[in-house]
């Protein structure tokens, strides 16, 4: 079946532009989860989607960061006003369900390579 | 807050070896899940096997295993008869019950199969 897609792969900006990137999850996933990794580093938690509850948006790095979800379907990551140091990989990731005693696997998508030059 | 350390950098390995691969955690949580990824240059992440602290036994999936040590904190990866397939970024990941699922990831270790 299809796994996790992310849009575009590739994204290059200048200083200062907005950026929108795109995730949908697997079909009947209901947590979503957005993550950036920078060069040769390891993955840091950005935003948690859960069904219908509020997200958790602990993990963002700034007020020019932030995202939607659609349902229980498509999610986008706004980054705006972009900086240099913005410049990673970001990966989304689903899973069957996010809370309860019982973690389930996280699915990741390939992830958005943005260069903010 | 949880911390998530791997101290190797880089390692290397011939083909058909083993190797074992060093990860240690920091957390207060009695209940919790540890998980390695493999990240080939596609940078595709793929779960290679995942632990439940309460369970004592080692999980094991075919070339991999684990070791971990609770009191440690230790949770290491073994792969055997590696492969050059194997090579890739390789991360240890941490969720508890006050994470909401939401992994920590360690900085990764670059492992390199040489034929």
């Amino acid at each position: 079946g299809a796994g996790v897609s992310q849009s575009p792969s590739n994204k290059v900006t200048e200083k200062g532009k907005d950026v929108e990137l795109r995730c949908d999850p697997i079909s009947g996933h209901t947590a979503l989860y957005w993550y950036r990794q920078r060069l040769g580093q390891g993955l840091e938690f950005l935003i948690y989607f859960q069904g219908n509850s509020a997200p958790d948006k602990s993990g963002l790095p700034s007020d020019r960061f932030s995202a939607e979800r659609t349902g229980e379907s498509v999610s986008t990551l706004t980054i705006q006003r972009t900086q240099q140091e913005d410049s990673a990989v970001y990966l989304c990731a689903s899973s069957l369900r996010g809370t309860g005693t019982v973690s389930y696997e996280q699915y990741f998508g390939p992830g958005t390579r943005l260069t903010v030059t | 807050a949880q911390t998530v350390t791997q101290s190797q950098p880089e390692m290397s390995v011939q083909e058909a070896e083993t190797v074992t691969l060093s990860c240690t955690y920091d957390t207060s949580e009695s209940n919790y899940y540890l998980f390695w990824y493999k990240q080939p240059p596609s940078r595709q992440m793929i779960l290679v096997i995942r632990q439940e602290a309460y369970k004592q036994q080692n999980a094991t999936e075919n070339r991999f295993s684990v070791n971990f040590q609770k009191a440690a904190k230790s949770f290491s990866l073994k792969i055997s008869d590696s492969q050059l397939g194997d090579t890739a970024m390789y991360f240890c990941a941490f969720t508890g019950e006050t994470s909401g699922s939401r992994l920590t990831f360690g900085e990764g270790t670059q492992l390199t199969v040489n034929p």
